[in-house]
């Protein structure tokens, strides 16, 4: 089966850092995306692991820990733009569609 | 490059009725994916294509839903009949060398 935690929900400041956890339990794996979604809006791709390590692109980076089927997006410098949902979406397991997590939706506040 | 095309951008429709969606995936991307998103949820997929034919189907509720990707490019997903239940944004994803790009979805309401 496929199994893929996320908060609901969290609340940071402008300007500050948030980091968002993404846990794991899947029958196969082949990497992991994360993806920001805008109310109403498509998710567009923010990040890709396959290797275990840190990724980082501008203000965002991700991590990953396949031995302990975990991953985080790590968010800097915070801006209003950034309130969205961000998915957490695990590649593997037979045929290459995505299984995704429910979502964080991530609240800034000035 | 142009991205994934969706029609209809919203479809409201009552229940027992039947539903077409339809999508043009970006040009060359042989991988074509249907996934239903039910508010407050993430995506699920529902139906993946190689060019013109199914790879996985196992999430499709077969009973109502059926796709096709008759020329191995564009694609339709057709509800029938609708149920409640199947209120959500159904989005179309194409496959590249940068992973899934998304198309804007079609946001089904079923009343």
């Amino acid at each position: 089966g496929q199994n893929i935690d996320q908060p609901t929900e969290m609340t940071a400041t402008e300007g500050a850092i948030v980091q968002i956890n993404c846990t794991y339990q899947t029958s196969g794996f082949n990497g992991l995306f994360w993806y920001q979604q805008h109310a109403g809006e498509a998710p567009t791709f923010l990040s890709y692991n396959v290797l275990d390590g840190l990724e980082e692109k501008g203000r965002f980076s991700s991590f990953l820990s396949r031995s302990k089927g975990y991953s985080y997006l790590l968010l800097k410098e915070l801006q209003m733009k950034d309130s969205a949902s961000y998915l957490c979406a695990v590649f593997g397991g037979g045929a290459d569609g995505l299984t995704f997590g429910k979502g964080t939706h991530l609240i800034i506040q000035p | 490059e142009a991205g994934v095309a969706q029609s209809p951008r919203y479809k409201i429709i009552e229940k027992r009725q039947s539903v077409a969606f339809w999508c043009n995936p970006i040009s060359g991307h042989a991988t074509l994916y249907w996934y239903q998103q039910i508010l407050g949820q993430g995506p699920k997929l529902l139906i993946q294509f190689q060019n013109n034919g199914v790879v996985d189907d196992s999430q499709l509720p077969k009973d109502r839903f059926s796709a096709e990707r008759l020329k191995g490019v564009d694609s339709t997903l057709k509800i029938q009949p609708a149920k409640l239940e199947d209120s959500a944004v159904y989005l179309c994803a194409s496959s590249g060398p940068v992973g899934y790009t998304f198309g804007s979805g079609t946001r089904l309401t079923v009343v």
